[in-house]
């Protein structure tokens, strides 16, 4: 059972939106930021959105993230055959003094 | 170009201790914190622990009693020492740069499963 809360899949079609949610509490997302990973299968995370809604250089403009006190998202626009991935969002947490994990979220481009 | 690179026996006997090590190239491993991630096979990821300068670590509460984490600056690689693993501790393990409370650096992973 993951500390942060996240839908297990998503589907949307190519060129359309679709949101990842994430859920936490206090400790975690309610007072710290929020980072979101893109895996693909087999290889290893990397950063798409840091300090809630920053992106690394090179991470497309198609990727935003925001928070609202406990809960975040990660929103992609022009979904694109290529953005098929796991998303994962993390999260500091002071009880833990480290980080802690959504389950990932699977995305599907139809 | 920051790159990390684990490295370690892919197979460890139940009870035995799982030992890997991360070589940091491309900059110093210095004034940075680096962390020890795994990924059980399906599942979601785990934070192990981290450490700064070889002095200052934290643990997973979960895993505390069992991890080691340290630092060579002269190798520019950090270790991780898991002991008495089981089956449950089957994972890709990846060591990571830490900045600013998130992961902006990660080595491939590698493989441990734990097997007789």
């Amino acid at each position: 059972q993951s500390v942060l809360t996240q839908p297990p899949s998503v589907s949307e079609a190519p060129r359309q939106r679709v949101t990842i949610s994430c859920s936490g509490s206090r400790s975690n997302v309610g007072n710290n930021v929020v980072n979101w990973y893109q895996q693909f299968p087999r290889k290893a995370p990397k950063l798409l959105i840091y300090y809630d809604n920053l992106r690394p250089s090179g991470v497309s403009e198609r990727f935003s993230g925001s928070k609202s006190g406990t809960s975040a998202s990660l929103a992609i626009s022009g979904l694109q055959s290529e953005d098929e991935a796991d998303y994962y969002c993390a999260a500091w947490d002071d009880s833990l003094n480290g980080p802690v994990f959504g389950g990932g979220t699977k995305l599907t481009v139809l | 170009q920051v790159q990390l690179q684990e490295s370690g026996p892919g197979l460890v006997k139940p009870s035995e201790t799982l030992s890997l090590i991360c070589t940091v190239s491309g900059g110093s491993i210095s004034s940075y914190y680096w962390s020890w991630i795994r990924q059980p096979p399906g599942k979601g990821l785990e934070w192990i622990g981290d450490i700064y300068n070889n002095r200052n670590t934290n643990y997973n509460p979960s895993l505390k009693s069992r991890v080691t984490i340290s630092i060579d600056a002269s190798r520019n690689q950090l270790s991780l020492k898991l002991t008495s693993v089981t089956a449950a501790d089957t994972a890709v393990y990846y060591c990571a740069r830490q900045e600013m409370q998130s992961m902006d650096v990660w080595g491939q992973g590698t493989t441990v499963t734990v097997s007789s």
